[in-house]
């Protein structure tokens, strides 16, 4: 069964900080990783796409890294700011027009 | 741009009516995706277009009808309410599939309360 699964489920860090949120998946056939950035109330907001070839992908102040041998991904977020606080969602395509979307890690960024 | 509009922001429906999320992008793209998000799962995609007069079944297609006359419009039809149809919708569009081009860009979200 194809799935996606992200760790932490929720984070609480300070503001300035770094840090690193999970995603694991079980999806074949793979066509690429993306990690979206979903504000409460909004729709997600694409932050990157990786394919398989490609082992690190940054966007400003976020970096992911995937690992298509140990099928595991990570998304960094350096010095943190207030405006990071949201749901960030990691998706793997299995194919044309097949999105796995994990759940999410809620992340709380404190002044 | 706007980018992707849904109306109506919020609506409450009883078991059994009938009603059109209204989806509407200005980028020209011709993918355009409906999505379902239920509290703490994952999206599922209901139904997809890869142009106008083109549409297939996504994950989730049941109690869903879609139609896409113009590059720019989407609607997702609800025929008959039902509660586990209680969710969160949301349209998406991309220009693409692959890499850069399969960016989807979403809608703000249409949230669906049937009682």
């Amino acid at each position: 069964k194809n799935q996606v699964e992200q760790s932490p489920q929720s984070l609480i860090i300070l503001e300035g900080k770094n840090c690193t949120l999970q995603c694991n998946y079980t999806v074949s056939p793979f066509s690429n990783l993306r990690w979206y950035k979903q504000d409460t109330g909004r729709g997600p907001v694409s932050l990157t796409i990786m394919t398989f070839s490609e082992n690190t992908k940054s966007n400003g102040r976020y970096t992911a890294t995937l690992d298509a041998d140990t099928k595991q991904s990570s998304l960094h977020i350096t010095a943190s700011q207030l405006s990071d606080s949201a749901s960030y969602i990691c998706v793997v395509s299995a194919g044309t027009y097949k999105y796995i979307f994990g759940t999410g890690t809620r992340l709380k960024v404190l002044a | 741009n706007a980018g992707v509009t849904q109306t109506p922001k919020f609506r409450i429906l009883k078991i059994g009516q009938s009603m059109t999320l209204q989806c509407t992008q200005d980028m020209n793209h011709n993918y355009m995706y409906w999505y379902r998000q239920d509290p703490g799962m994952g999206l599922k995609l209901i139904y997809y277009s890869v142009g106008a007069g083109i549409t297939d079944k996504g994950e989730v297609p049941n109690g869903y009808n879609v139609s896409r006359s113009t590059t720019e419009d989407f609607p997702l039809r609800l025929e008959l309410a039902a509660p586990s149809q209680t969710s969160v919708y949301f349209c998406a569009s991309s220009l693409g599939l692959a890499e850069t081009r399969g960016t989807q860009y979403f809608g703000p979200g249409t949230r669906l309360l049937v009682l």
